[in-house]
């Protein structure tokens, strides 16, 4: 069992280039959460997808987009990077719904600059 | 979900037992109380949940007050590994996500 997997680990971009960041799980968790989370702060959720084909924005979904075309794969799209994205974003999954007594499983993050 | 409060940081000596408190005063009957744990920039990892009994597993126990308004954290034997940002949150299941807060940094010392 890998669990949740993010690539790539870093990366820089420049102001108005475009990127996806890939997150697979291989638990056959339905839930799945991309958040970010910027210097000393905690995590705030950007997208979340409750299953295959349906998605949902979080707090802070501008400049963001997401599809979930299977159960193992959740990319999250950047389109023209900004500076104001530079963070470190992490992917979950989870069995159920997070709230209903099960716990979330964390990549390890994609660290993100934009100059 | 309800808002939580917690300290900023704490310090334990490596070996003793590490007790971090949580306040939700405004928790909801339906509504569970999550810790999770960050390491140094990692992704979060899960500890424990509860929503009103106390509970225990094999890296810690969950301490819940009678009125569900506050909750401790325990680690019994704490390790230099122990050092992290110890996140507790309240969420209930319709809500599908977890809020996180800034959380409070342990420092076990040796």
């Amino acid at each position: 069992n890998a669990g949740v997997t993010q690539t790539p680990k870093f990366r820089i971009l420049k102001i108005g280039q475009s990127m996806t960041l890939q997150c697979a799980q291989d638990m056959n968790h339905n839930y799945m959460y991309w958040y970010r989370q910027d210097p000393g702060m905690g995590l705030k959720l950007i997208y979340y997808s409750v299953g295959a084909g349906i998605t949902d924005k979080g707090e802070v979904p501008n400049g963001y987009n997401v599809s979930r075309s299977t159960t193992e794969y959740f990319p999250l799209r950047l389109e023209l990077a900004a500076p104001s994205q530079t963070s470190v974003y992490f992917c979950a999954s989870s069995y159920g719904g997070i709230g209903v007594w099960t716990e979330a499983f964390f990549g390890q993050g994609t660290r993100l600059t934009v100059v | 979900d309800a808002k939580t409060t917690q300290p900023p940081s704490m310090d334990c000596a490596e070996g003793r037992a590490a007790n971090l408190p949580c306040n939700h005063s405004t928790i909801s009957g339906n509504e569970y109380v999550y810790w999770y744990r960050q390491i140094h920039s990692q992704g979060p990892q899960y500890i424990i949940h509860g929503l009103k009994n106390n509970e225990t597993n094999e890296m810690a126990s969950l301490i819940i007050t009678e009125d569900r308004k506050s909750s401790t954290l325990i680690l019994p034997h704490a390790t230099l590994r122990d050092t992290a940002v110890y996140y507790c949150i309240v969420s209930a299941g319709s809500n599908y996500k977890l809020t996180f807060g800034k959380g409070t940094l342990l420092t076990v010392n040796p």
